[in-house]
């Protein structure tokens, strides 16, 4: 059975930095696209950043690039996504989310929370 | 980047009515168009692929169509259980992006 879970969210001041974390099992995770896919309180889905399988190629929304980076620990099944440069607006749950047929999701985390406040 | 556009944004139904939900793309898409449903607090749920392709374990009354910019899921005969929020995603290229999302609510 495919189980993402997701860790590290918190409350952060703006400008600050915070580190997620998606634990893996069932699936190895150089295997598949992963991605991160965040949703502000009461609004839509917003796709955040991906990472190809092979880890060689890494994608961005234009609102976070420059300021986060997904990335991988093949020995820990583990996706990560370091958020620096934290704005308001980066409040959101943040889900990871497996790729399947070439880019949509079927899997998802359980998401983590972050909040971006002073 | 390609822009999803969802009508409409709410949408009152009783249980049995047909409903049906429209997905815009401001752009060309193919059929790279998935559909999910999420309920509150949880994560979305993946229906729909390929524009038509239901995901495995998902009700047969959900069916998808369209290509090119135009899309729509439907729902033969709505069960309480799909009360919900159903977004369209285009993946045809990146930046992967979603529609602005369709509530259904019990009318």
């Amino acid at each position: 059975e495919v189980q993402l879970v997701e860790s590290g969210g918190g409350l952060v001041q703006p400008g600050g930095s915070l580190r997620l974390s998606c634990a893996a099992s069932g699936i190895t995770l150089t295997t598949y696209t992963m991605n991160w896919v965040r949703q502000a309180p009461g609004k839509g889905l917003e796709w955040v950043s991906a990472i190809s399988g092979g880890g060689g190629n890494t994608y961005y929304a234009d609102s976070v690039k420059g300021r986060f980076t997904i990335s991988r620990d093949n020995s820990k099944n583990t996706l990560y996504l370091q958020l620096n440069s934290l704005r308001a607006e980066d409040t959101a749950v943040y889900y990871c989310a497996k790729d399947y047929s070439n880019a949509c999701f079927d899997y998802w985390g359980q998401g983590t929370l972050v909040t971006v406040s002073s | 980047d390609i822009q999803m556009t969802q009508s409409p944004s709410t949408l009152s139904a009783s249980v049995g009515d047909r409903v049906t939900i429209t997905c815009r793309a401001s752009q060309t898409i193919s059929t790279w168009l998935a559909w999910y449903q999420q309920k509150p607090g949880k994560a979305p749920k993946l229906l729909m692929y390929k524009a038509s392709t239901l995901e495995s374990g998902v009700p047969s009354r959900f069916s998808g169509s369209g290509s090119g910019t135009e899309f729509t899921l439907t729902i033969s005969s709505l069960q309480p259980d799909d009360f919900a929020t159903y977004y369209c995603q285009q993946y045809k290229s990146y930046a992967l992006t979603f529609g602005g999302g369709t509530k259904v609510e019990i009318k």
